[in-house]
């Protein structure tokens, strides 16, 4: 089973930031990475599928890197409305299988 | 416009059943892998089952298996989750999620979530 871990747990930035939060995984796999935000008392949001490919209507400020072990999330010019949680999350080709990071909650400095 | 919509949650006892609907709307529900998604108060995503397009492979969580159980009604473009036996730690908001078409990959969108409360 592959385990993932974001880091930070919580990242204090100020709105016009540049902000890249990180996903690490406990064994390389090829790319099979989403991203989500969610917001208090709403469904988590599709952001970024395999790795860096952004999901429909998702602004070009979001933007989603990395390979193997190592994946980022990168938020330019940060708005108001991107301070939520975010979680990344390892997909499995076959058989399905699927591992959620623990979260990083993006704050307003 | 795609719209997922969970039914069903509420208060249970431990060892109590629930069964959870979901209905699928603004695309062809018979076209895509289909996911249960949980959220327990406070915490962060857990996946708990899939169920492929014809309903004939289904996944589990390992902490449910044999305990709940995913079908679809792709005549009633309805996803569903019968949970047997359920537990404190099940306690949970359950999101149902659309996978992909050949196979179920990431979740591209998301119902508003049923609440289930497992508790005595």
């Amino acid at each position: 089973e592959i385990v993932m871990t974001q880091s930070p747990d919580t990242l204090s930035v100020s709105p016009g930031e540049r902000v890249t939060l990180s996903c690490r995984a406990s064994q390389s796999f090829s790319g099979n990475l989403a991203w989500y935000q969610q917001k208090p008392g709403q469904a988590p949001r599709l952001l970024i599928y395999d790795a860096s490919k952004r999901a429909a209507g998702v602004p070009a400020r979001f933007s989603g890197s990395g390979s193997g072990t190592e994946f980022a999330l990168t938020v330019t010019s940060l708005q108001s409305e991107d301070f939520a949680l975010y979680y990344c999350h390892y997909y499995n080709d076959w058989p399905p299988g699927y591992s959620f990071g623990q979260g990083t909650k993006l704050e307003i400095k | 416009e795609v719209q997922l919509v969970e039914s069903g949650g509420g208060l249970v006892q431990p060892g109590g059943s629930l069964r959870l609907s979901c209905a699928a709307s603004g695309f062809i529900f018979s076209n895509y892998w289909m996911n249960w998604v949980r959220q327990a108060p406070g915490k962060g995503l857990e996946w708990v089952a899939n169920i492929k397009v014809d309903g004939s492979e289904k996944f589990y969580l390992d902490s449910v298996k044999g305990r709940f159980t995913i079908s679809r009604d792709n005549a009633k473009n309805s996803l569903y989750l019968q949970m047997d036996s359920l537990r404190d730690e099940d306690t949970a908001v359950y999101y149902c999620t659309r996978g992909g078409t050949w196979r179920s990959y990431y979740f591209d969108y998301w119902g508003q979530g049923s609440l289930v409360t497992v508790s005595s």
